[in-house]
């Protein structure tokens, strides 16, 4: 059974940096493309980020330069390194994996709530 | 970057009724479209991929129909569990992007 577990949310304030840990289980990430998505309080969905095959890699236009996306293959885990963080950052973060190939989300975690706050 | 707009914004219906939400991508993204129903505090769930396709383990009361720019997102007969909100994605080219969303109310 797929399986993914978000961790490293939290309050920080603007200007700071946190990094989210999406731990996988059912599968290798390695072997997959994963995603971030986001959903700021009472809003909408906004991709964030995505790790595709031979480590390319692809952001939304409102993290880039502040945001990188990673992966630990011995881990089986993926991760969000946030710097820069402002106020609109605030937002659960939901690590997704596809459907093989495609960019279809049928796998989610729980997400991780980030709160970019003084 | 591709916009997607929903309409309704929120829609009223009853136990039994048929509802229609209707997606309009800014441009062409030919069939690249998902459905998702998310209840509050759950993550997102896929219901429909690749504009008609039905997800493994979704009622067939859910259909979806469309290419290029239009799409919609059939519910055939209203159950309680499908008061939701539903968002549609492009996944036709980066960023991908997805619509603001559509609340369905119990009326």
């Amino acid at each position: 059974e797929v399986q993914l577990v978000e961790s490293g949310g939290g309050l920080i304030q603007p200007g700071g940096s946190l990094r989210l840990s999406c731990a996988a289980s059912g599968f290798t990430v390695s072997s997959d493309y994963m995603t971030w998505v986001r959903q700021a309080p009472g809003k909408g969905l906004e991709w964030v980020s995505g790790f595709y095959s031979g480590g390319r890699t692809f952001y939304a236009d409102s993290v880039k330069g502040r945001y990188t996306i990673s992966r630990d293959d011995s881990k089986n885990a993926l991760y969000l390194q946030m710097n820069s963080l402002r106020a609109e950052d605030t937002a659960i973060y939901y690590c997704a994996r596809p459907m093989t190939g495609t960019n279809w989300f049928d796998s989610w975690g729980q997400g991780a709530l980030v709160t970019v706050s003084s | 970057d591709i916009q997607m707009t929903q309409s309704p914004s929120s829609v009223s219906a009853s136990v039994g009724d048929r509802v229609i939400i209707t997606c309009r991508a800014s441009q062409g993204i030919r069939s690249w479209l998902a459905w998702y129903q998310q209840k509050p505090g759950k993550a997102p769930k896929l219901l429909i991929y690749a504009a008609s396709s039905l997800q493994s383990g979704v009622p067939s009361r859910f259909s979806g129909s469309g290419s290029g720019t239009d799409f919609t997102l059939t519910i055939s007969s209203l159950h309680p569990e499908d008061f939701a909100t539903y968002y549609c994605q492009q996944a036709n080219s980066f960023p991908i992007t997805f619509g603001q969303g559509t609340r369905l109310e119990i009326k």
